[in-house]
């Protein structure tokens, strides 16, 4: 099934350091949402944007939605330990349910 | 109880066997949604259910794969004789109605031998 093209696929960082990754498709959604997974976990949604050009932050994330509805970036400021794990970016279609996810991006903070 | 819980955590089955994993949605959530997230991939749309009507199931692999909620509560993902490609986590997630916020559960991780 189709699947969103998110980038890089993987990240060893240090404590501290800022972080950033991004997700872009061949077609538009009318809903951004980013979702945290730990190990032997579901998803757990961080953030939800809805419209164009749209930056929103939660805690130290930051994610904004591209104004031309095909892509979207997530930033983690001064990341910390607990910040490990896989993020996963979603697409949802205007009036529609379904998600379509990214590939993930698996994040690794060194202390 | 507050989140969507999932059971088995763990199924192993022999290839040709058939297994029946079982969704508990957050109570009150009209909306039940399943997914199949296989080994380092994101989670792909299987089928969606508002309260007990099937209204879509579009990302059921095969015919092999049933899905049910007949009460518009508790669901279950059945897979007939089930092949190694069917090994994968499976992600039941639930919200309160159609397009609001999906709520995951930890999923049921199944490995066909």
């Amino acid at each position: 099934g189709q699947q969103l093209n998110q980038s890089p696929q993987s990240m060893f960082i240090q404590e501290g350091e800022d972080v950033s990754m991004n997700c872009t498709s061949s077609s538009i959604f009318n809903t951004w949402l980013w979702y945290k997974q730990d190990p032997g976990e579901g998803p757990v949604l961080l953030i939800a944007l809805y419209k164009a050009g749209e930056l929103t932050s939660n805690g130290r994330l930051t994610a904004q939605f591209g104004i031309t509805r095909k892509d979207s970036f997530l930033n983690i400021s001064a990341s910390i330990p607990s910040d490990v794990g896989i993020y996963f970016c979603a697409g949802q279609r205007a009036g529609s349910y379904q998600l379509t996810f990214g590939k993930g991006t698996k994040l690794s903070v060194i202390p | 109880g507050a989140g969507v819980s999932q059971s088995p955590r763990y199924k192993v089955a022999k290839r040709g066997q058939d297994v029946a994993l079982r969704c508990d949605p957050i109570s009150g959530h009209v909306s039940l949604f399943w997914y199949q997230q296989a080994l380092g991939q994101g989670p792909e749309f299987l089928t969606y259910f508002q309260n007990e009507a099937q209204l879509d199931k579009s990302g059921l692999p095969s015919d092999r794969f049933f899905a049910e909620r007949p009460e518009g509560s508790v669901s279950t993902l059945k897979i007939q004789r089930t092949q190694q490609e069917d090994s994968a986590v499976y992600l039941c997630a639930s919200s309160l109605v159609e397009r609001s916020t999906q709520y995951f559960g930890p999923g049921t991780r199944l490995t066909v031998l």
